[in-house]
This record gives C-alpha cells, structure tokens and sequence, in this order.
C-alpha cells in the first residue's frame, strides 16, 4: 500500500542554517506530494504541494521538488529562522481512493 | 472566519466518561476526517467520512464513534474513556475527487483523561 517514510528528528539548527528534511513514498502512480508544518499548539497547515513528476512546491522560503525516479519530496530552506520552529510532515494523497497518508513528522528547532 | 472549528479546544475527564467532540468545516467539502496524534506527534487517522458515509475506518477501538449530521459537521463521541486515549484530536476535511486537493485542519481537540 501507499505509504510515506520521513526522517526523524528531532533536528536543531543554528539561525541562517541550510535545512533539508528527507523524504520518501511508496504509492501507486502519481499522487499528490505535500509537506504540512504544526506549530507548537497549533493544528496542521499546508506549507507546499506538487501534483506531478517535477514539479517544484515553494513557500515561504520552503521548497520541495517532486522526484518520481528517488520517489522522493525533499525540504529544503536555504536559511532557516527561530520562527521555522515546528514539526513538519510529509504527506500523499493517493491517487486510487480518498485517503491521506503521513509521515511520523520532524521536529526542528532552531537556535538564535 | 474559521474554516475548520472543533470545540471543545481542552477537554479533561475522568476515566470511564463519556464525551463528545464536535466539528464543523464551512468550506463546502464533502469529506471530513478524524486524526489522532499521540505524545510523540505520530498523527493516526481514525475516521473518514463523505458525504455522510463511512468510507475509512481505521482500528480503532469501537468506544468511538463517529457521528455525520450533514457533510459540514463531524462529531467524535467516545465511550467509556481510557487513560490511552489521552492525546490531541484532530478534524480535518477535503474535496472528494482527484488528487490535487489538500486538507484542512482544526486547530485540535487536546483530550486528558485522568
């Protein structure tokens, strides 16, 4: 079955750091690619999506492209901040049925 | 306005209480859903309705029970509680149909259950 494997944290960086969270996914064709991010106390909120092979999601600085031959969805940002500071989950939308499927989620801290 | 509400936000019982969690999206989606995450924030989906049918229903304990009044309302109640269903819970919901899109949570339901 579909599913989504994401590397654990939890992930502390200095401000102005690179950040790259891994990403990857077992699905049947091509579902849709998302990274959501919970900020303490919070409920989830979509952060970026890619809907096809290719295809770049950008959000606030965040960026994630969509890789069919690594069946990968990499985070990056090239300069993190102290607000960045949340847990962040990837995700996929299968493409056979309505059904979401999460990774375990990283926490990121990051240090002024 | 608020796309997707639950209430109550803090929820603090007693074992073997009864108690509900309410739901509500008005962005016009005809799925909505049940998530439960735990301390360590692993996030575990528990229900899915469309359209006021059960289309997911995951392993969860049959002490809870999802209720659908219309499509823009699902409830969670929940039976004889247990200290291990301590954790928060979330409502979410989506547009049925292709894969583009995406959901949309509530802020959490953080339920503790002494």
């Amino acid at each position: 079955g579909d599913s989504v494997t994401q590397m654990e944290g939890p992930v502390t960086l200095s401000e102005e750091a690179f950040l790259t969270i891994n990403c990857t996914y077992t699905a049947t064709g091509y579902p849709s690619l998302f990274w959501y991010v919970q900020y303490p106390g919070e409920g989830l909120q979509l952060l970026l999506k890619a809907t096809k092979a290719d295809d770049k999601g950008s959000n606030k600085g965040f960026e994630a492209t969509y890789r069919k031959e690594t069946t990968s969805f990499h985070l990056e940002k090239g300069s993190v901040q102290v607000s960045d500071s949340a847990v962040y989950f990837c995700a996929l939308r299968s493409i056979t049925g309505n059904q979401f499927y999460f990774g375990t989620g990283t926490s990121l801290t990051v240090i002024p | 306005d608020t796309a997707v509400s639950q209430t109550p936000k803090y929820l603090v019982t007693q074992m073997g209480n009864d108690k509900s969690i309410k739901c509500e999206q008005n962005l016009g989606h005809d799925t909505m859903y049940w998530y439960k995450q735990d301390s360590k924030k692993f996030l575990k989906i528990m229900f899915s309705y469309n359209n006021k049918e059960l289309i997911i229903n995951e392993t969860v304990p049959n002490r809870f029970s999802p209720k659908s009044p219309d499509k823009a309302h699902l409830n969670l109640h929940i039976n004889s509680l247990e200290l291990g269903d301590s954790a928060v819970y979330f409502c979410a919901s989506s547009r049925r149909g292709g894969s583009l899109d995406t959901q949309y949570f509530g802020p959490g339901t953080r339920l503790t259950v002494l």
